[in-house]
């Protein structure tokens, strides 16, 4: 079973940031945060990771709490490409991955 | 960057037929891959574990005489849904960690396949 837990579903206005929450309350220490996202009828894409820093690419920022317990993942700029499912994973090592429902974002002109 | 491809992007197939399913991770070693299956409106389901050189894990509930995985090299793993039946038909998706490329670059990023859409009639 998934160790995440996330809100089924958000909507965000095109242009704003996109804040999506996740929570980990079982996460271990040597465990990373990592967050995928699918497009409809495509395989999931990689878009960032952490361990207990924040982090930032050319995607997306990753806010981890100071506990571990929860992150959230920002989009600075939405844009409608970016209407995806968002999954928030933890893993440690190059082990499998196991996907809980993710949250439908949708971004909306 | 690591590019994980599958062939084919999609197959239609008579019922009772085998389909295999190919997935290559094109610019590095993959000694580890994974196969999920997916249903409409339904998140990733893992189904096994692929190790080259040994046997597949299978998740619980999969059948493994159903569903033969084979990784016969560092860049090639196999799914072949043997006998399909309508109720197989789904979205299946490998992925592979970006270990040691052929180049030596690691990103610690799990790479996953563009899937495969398996329709059964």
């Amino acid at each position: 079973d998934a160790k995440t837990t996330q809100p089924p579903s958000m909507d965000c206005a095109e242009g704003r940031a996109a804040n999506l929450p996740c929570n980990h309350s079982t996460i271990s220490g040597n465990e990373y945060v990592y967050w995928y996202r699918q497009i409809h009828s495509q395989g999931p894409q990689y878009i960032i990771h952490g361990l207990k820093n924040n982090e930032t690419n050319e995607m997306a920022s990753l806010i981890i709490t100071e506990d571990r317990k929860s992150s959230t993942l920002i989009l600075p700029h939405a844009t409608l490409r970016d209407t995806a499912v968002y999954y928030c994973i933890d893993i440690q090592g190059a082990q499998k991955l196991v996907f809980g429902q993710g949250t439908r974002l949708t971004i909306n002109p | 960057g690591a590019v994980v491809s599958q062939h084919p992007s999609w197959v239609i197939c008579k019922s009772g037929t085998s389909v295999k399913i190919e997935c290559r991770s094109l610019d590095f070693q993959a000694t580890t891959m994974f196969w999920y299956r997916q249903f409409p409106k339904q998140s990733l389901m893992l189904m096994a574990t692929s190790n080259e050189g040994s046997k597949a894990t299978y998740e619980q509930g999969v059948e493994k005489d159903k569903f033969l995985i084979n990784h016969a090299s560092l860049t090639l793993s196999t799914l072949t849904v043997t006998s399909a039946h309508p109720e197989d038909s789904s979205f299946y998706i490998c992925s592979a960690w970006g270990g040691t490329t052929l180049a030596g670059w690691n990103t610690g990023e799990l790479f996953f396949g563009e899937g495969s859409r398996l329709t059964v009639l």
